[in-house]
């Protein structure tokens, strides 16, 4: 079985300042790692994940996340975050070649100007 | 829009009543599936419909009466449900490419609160 710890259930940061949700996850088998996010009133979109190759990570709005094997750990940063980047943002893990997506409780990501 | 619509966005019912939440993809996926968010806690897969033949059923109580009649659209019939049925319900569809939840697409839910 698989389970997704997201260590923080909300996160406050400023504008313009560096921001880090953590995702630890457990797995018996080897698993795929994504990231949504939600915005306020929307469904889950998909912000990055990973597959396979370098471990690092990116979106196309500035997020990234590195895979940590060792740590079992797929954490997600942005070096400088803006208003539009609060909403949840959620963990998740596929085990391969099973067609199940196991998500962590979400971390929500606050603003403040 | 991600191309995956639910209607309707928001829904109250009481205890006795049957009510269907709709869910509608033009994406050409093969697989459909339903959610639920509740509050404080991860999202649960309830069910998973694969080429209209389900293939997946969560240990979703019989209250929750999924129906697929074709891979474009995806039915979660309720009836007599409890007020801890209460949350937002979302339905996602995806292709069938190996398992991998690479292209999972998320409609933005129908709220239900049950009274």
């Amino acid at each position: 079985a698989q389970s997704v710890t997201q260590l923080d259930s909300q996160v406050p940061v400023f504008e313009e300042a560096p921001v880090e949700l953590r995702c630890n996850y457990s797995s018996s088998v080897s698993v795929y790692l994504f990231w949504y996010v939600q915005y306020p009133n929307q469904g889950l979109q998909l912000l990055l994940k990973y597959l396979s190759g370098s471990t690092l990570v990116e979106s196309i709005n500035g997020f990234e996340a590195e895979f940590n094997k060792s740590q079992t750990s797929f954490h997600l940063r942005k070096p400088s975050v803006h208003i539009s980047d609060t909403a949840e943002y959620f963990c998740a893990v596929s085990p391969k070649g099973a067609q199940k997506l196991v998500f962590g409780q979400g971390t929500r990501l606050t603003i403040n100007p | 829009e991600t191309g995956v619509t639910q209607t309707p966005r928001h829904l109250v019912m009481g205890m006795t009543n049957k009510k269907s939440l709709k869910c509608e993809q033009h994406l050409g996926h093969n697989a459909m599936y339903w959610y639920k968010q509740s509050a404080k806690k991860p999202l649960e897969l309830m069910f998973v419909y694969n080429f209209k033949e389900q293939t997946e059923n969560n240990s979703v109580p019989s209250r929750f009466s999924p129906e697929c009649p074709n891979s474009s659209h995806l039915f979660l019939h309720l009836h007599t449900l409890q007020p801890e049925d209460s949350a937002l319900y979302l339905c996602a569809s995806s292709p069938l490419t190996g398992g991998v939840y690479e292209k999972l697409f998320f409609g933005s839910g129908t709220q239900l609160s049950v009274l």
